[in-house]
């Protein structure tokens, strides 16, 4: 299928460090979005990044995306205690009605 | 802006019962989808609508329907409910009917437990 895989699952660092975290995908697509969710509860947009663009940032929020070998990473810039949260990657099904999210990466960032 | 609403928040049902949860989308946005987020998991797509026709549904079985409204709000039932059926349904709208070449906005979703 053409879920996001994120990789780590987990990751658990201090306040002010950075995180990482990695996606890869299956098959080709025009755009990658991520997402974030806290909590269980409704997940909101951080960024889309479409397939011509190698990076894109937003905030403490930069974006890399690899066509060629279908990856696409999101890193997290001096990480405040607020940023703990569930990250996800969601590439776009091929028909384009829908995203495809993986089982995400889980942050947890410690004052 | 209201963003998107949904409801109930929370649901218990028993097995075999049917249950409609409710989405209404960002005003302006005629897009809506619905996804079902098992407890450790991604959300998992289950329908897109867009102008009340359905545009993708994903591997779901029949008991799952849905449809939208003149005013773009939508309804997802489940019939026959079985205990997997136990999850955090999600609703999300856009503006466009490609649900994907633009960010969705999704609400805070229905939790539905089924004993």
């Amino acid at each position: 299928s053409q879920q996001g895989e994120e990789d780590p699952q987990a990751l658990s660092i201090q306040e002010g460090e950075n995180a990482t975290m990695n996606c890869s995908y299956k098959t080709s697509i025009n755009n990658l979005q991520w997402y974030r969710q806290n909590s269980g509860r409704g997940l909101v947009h951080l960024i889309l990044i479409r397939s011509n663009e190698r990076e894109k940032h937003s905030g403490r929020l930069r974006v890399t995306l690899d066509t060629s070998k279908k990856s696409s990473s999101l890193l997290i810039t001096a990480s405040r205690a607020a940023d703990t949260a569930s990250y996800f990657c969601a590439p776009p099904n091929q028909a384009g009605t829908a995203l495809i999210f993986g089982k995400g990466t889980t942050l947890s960032v410690s004052s | 802006d209201a963003g998107v609403t949904q409801s109930p928040t929370h649901l218990i049902k028993t097995r075999g019962q049917h249950v409609t949860l409710r989405c209404s989308p960002i005003s302006g946005h005629k897009s809506v989808s619905w996804y079902q987020q098992v407890l450790g998991q991604g959300p998992q797509f289950i329908f897109q609508y867009y102008e009340k026709e359905e545009r993708g549904r994903g591997n779901f079985p029949d008991r799952f329907s849905a449809r939208q409204f003149p005013n773009y709000s939508s309804e997802l039932n489940v019939n026959a409910l079985l205990l997997g059926d136990s999850a955090l349904y999600l609703c999300a709208s856009s503006e466009r009917p490609e649900g994907t070449n633009e960010k969705l906005f999704f609400g805070s979703g229905t939790q539905l437990s089924v004993l």
